[in-house]
């Protein structure tokens, strides 16, 4: 099945410590987003691709950093400078910009 | 600045009946607009979307309605059912590239029977 696979379902940092959220697809799609979740917020984009080894920064992505080194993939780091990193985390992709834009289910990061 | 304004940011409505969610944008050039449903612990799913060349789409029980004049679009779910109960999300886009979608603050809706 075709679709977006997001790891792990939950994750805890420590203070000082970077994580890294996996988002891998399947779909062939060209762009990818990452966007964090908080309730009342709705989503909010931190980084986006169009396309192999670009990126572009979205509305929040200071403490935040991404690499797009293969089609599939577009992990999310979340640094120890991002002082506030409670959330939820959705990944999402995209074929065309004609096409609906498809989302994983999400990875819950906490502070330990 | 926020580009798309949702409202209600919460909705009860009893089973059997209408829930209508509305949504105002400001940037003209947006020219897709989604409407996404999420239940608890997982991601969106895309529910049904509208571009501005018609002003009324119909999926089911799930209709939107489209007014380019006024900058709105709303979300109706006729017969409203306990399985509706979820966080529903508009968005809208622009239609060069791969534009991100940008998207309103959401609405918890709770069907009670």
């Amino acid at each position: 099945d075709g679709g977006i696979t997001q790891s792990p379902k939950y994750l805890f940092r420590k203070e000082g410590q970077n994580v890294t959220l996996s988002c891998e697809q399947n779909l062939n799609h060209d762009a990818m987003y990452w966007y964090r979740q908080d309730p009342g917020q709705g989503l909010r984009l931190i980084y986006y691709s169009q396309i192999v080894n670009d990126f572009q920064k979205g509305d929040i992505a200071e403490g935040y950093s991404v690499s797009r080194e293969k089609k599939e993939s577009f992990p999310l780091t979340v640094t120890s400078a991002q002082k506030n990193p409670t959330a939820f985390y959705l990944c999402a992709s995209r074929g065309t910009a004609r096409q609906p834009q498809h989302f994983g289910d999400g990875t819950r990061l906490s502070i330990l | 600045q926020q580009q798309v304004k949702q409202s209600p940011q919460s909705l009860i409505v009893q089973k059997g009946g209408i829930s209508i969610i509305n949504c105002a944008y400001e940037n003209t050039a947006f020219d897709y607009f989604p409407w996404y449903q999420q239940f608890p612990g997982k991601g969106p799913a895309l529910l049904i979307a509208i571009r501005p060349d018609v002003s009324e789409k119909k999926e089911g029980r799930f209709t939107i309605s489209f007014n380019k004049s006024a900058k709105q679009f709303s979300l109706h779910i006729m017969d409203s059912q306990p399985g509706d109960s979820a966080t529903y999300f508009c968005a809208a886009s622009r239609n060069s590239g791969n534009t991100p979608l940008v998207f309103g603050k959401g609405t918890r809706l709770s069907v009670i029977a």
